[in-house]
């Protein structure tokens, strides 16, 4: 079974420092990878997703990269703000399934 | 509406009592998962449906969960005899097209809270 680790559990930093999110995975076999957002009460909403044959991601002051023989993945975030305080879950979809397997999440604080 | 709706947002359900989860996916979207997420945890894997086909319910926890989409939009998750372990997020996803389709984007509704007492 697909087992997902995120590092560190809990992280908290000041506004405008650029930071390291951490994902492991012990599959390498997977069709694609996920990073979500999820604030207190909220669903997921969808930040990157990463194709098993791309290294990374862009969007905005988000990156995501994507080592798939090592079974890592990193979430860069820069200038970091407030409003990024959430829970960032690593997911992936391994090849052949239907359904994503989760990490236990980051739980970002960044102080204003 | 635009996303994925999950209804009631909030139950508080005594133990041994029945309940049902309702689900509005996206309009159009073919697949659908249902989650589950405890405190301080990712999400779970319970079922998956394509349209009203449930081709994998691998994740269930017990045969007291039971999920349906009769006519391939709307789906209920159901648990019967609830006991105090099951009490955590339930969350409803969909997506565009079917599983054979790499990189659609998946939607998560805001999740139903069932609590058991």
């Amino acid at each position: 079974k697909q087992e997902v680790t995120q590092i560190p559990a809990a992280l908290s930093v000041p506004e405008g420092e650029n930071l390291v999110l951490n994902c492991s995975f012990t599959d390498s076999a997977i069709y694609n990878l996920q990073w979500f957002r999820q604030d207190p009460g909220k669903g997921l909403t969808s930040l990157l997703l990463i194709q098993s044959s791309q290294r990374e991601q862009t969007s905005g002051r988000l990156n995501a990269s994507l080592d798939k023989s090592s079974g890592r993945s990193t979430l860069y975030i820069a200038a970091s703000q407030p409003g990024d305080s959430a829970t960032y879950l690593c997911a992936v979809r391994v090849s052949g399934a239907n359904n994503l397997f989760f990490g236990t999440g980051t739980r970002l604080t960044v102080i204003p | 509406g635009a996303g994925v709706s999950q209804s009631p947002r909030y139950k508080v359900a005594k133990r041994g009592q029945d309940v049902a989860l309702r689900c509005d996916p996206i309009s159009g979207h073919v697949s659908l998962f249902w989650y589950q997420q405890a405190l301080g945890q990712g999400p779970e894997f319970l079922t998956y449906f394509q349209n009203e086909a449930q081709l994998d319910k691998s994740g269930l926890p017990s045969d007291r969960f039971f999920a349906e989409r009769p006519e391939g939009s709307v789906s209920t998750l159901k648990i019967q005899r609830t006991q105090q372990e099951d009490s955590a997020v339930y969350l409803c996803a969909s997506s565009l097209v079917g599983r054979e389709k790499s990189g659609n984007t998946i939607y998560f509704g805001e999740g139903s809270w069932l609590t058991v007492v």
